[in-house]
């Protein structure tokens, strides 16, 4: 079945700075997802991007499907930005059961 | 808003316990997923429903087992429970795979069985 692999595992901030986040898959999707985990454990879909750039106010996310990677840009990070950033992809069948990577743990520093 | 409703946010369970977690989506929507959730491995898929009384094997179906009798329900059953099954179980709802096919998730079912 399709990998799905998330860099860096963790990664800490000073509040206002810029990070991007990389997710690689094994092979051809036509969906993927970005998911963000608050600490109280709840998940929130961000992104909804198979292939091409999509921004959504300090966040945005660009899919190169034909290169099998996607990334994830935060900027002027937030302390409310902390937590934990999935990415996922279509598993073998076509109703959008999802394979997660592992994450990646932020956290921003005041 | 979408809202998917887990009936409970903890649970204490005994070793060999039937165990019932249930899910609620108020979105009309005919996909339904059970994931569990454990330290350093991701959100693993045990099974998922794209309609009413159709049921899939995800990655780790082993020792569960679901049911969904109507479109907005969609429970998870663990016949005898073990300590294996402490996790985090997670429910998701969304339309059909295609355009724009989020999933939302509920809050999370925190299982602990002794």
């Amino acid at each position: 079945g399709i990998q799905v692999e998330q860099s860096p595992p963790d990664l800490i901030l000073q509040e206002g700075a810029n990070s991007t986040l990389r997710c690689n898959f094994s092979d051809s999707v036509n969906n993927l997802q970005w998911f963000h985990q608050n600490p109280w454990g709840q998940l929130i879909n961000l992104f909804y991007i198979p292939s091409g750039t999509k921004q959504n106010g300090r966040l945005s996310a660009t899919t190169v499907a034909t290169e099998r990677y996607s990334l994830l840009y935060i900027s002027s990070s937030q302390t409310t930005d902390s937590g934990v950033y999935f990415c996922a992809v279509e598993r073998d069948y076509n109703n959008n059961d999802m394979r997660f990577g592992a994450g990646t743990r932020l956290t921003v520093k005041p | 808003d979408v809202k998917v409703t887990q009936s409970s946010r903890y649970l204490v369970k005994r070793t060999g316990e039937k165990v019932f977690l249930e899910c609620v989506q108020d979105m009309d929507h005919e996909n339904m997923f059970w994931y569990r959730q454990d330290p350093g491995l991701g959100l693993r898929l045990i099974y998922f429903s794209y309609d009413v009384k159709m049921k899939e094997k995800g990655d780790i179906p082993e020792g569960y087992s679901v049911s969904r009798e109507k479109k907005e329900r969609f429970s998870l059953i663990l016949e005898s429970a073990s300590t294996n099954q402490t996790s985090m179980y997670l429910c998701a709802s969304s339309p059909p795979s295609g355009n724009n096919s989020p999933l939302h998730f509920g809050n999370g079912t925190r299982l602990t069985v002794t």
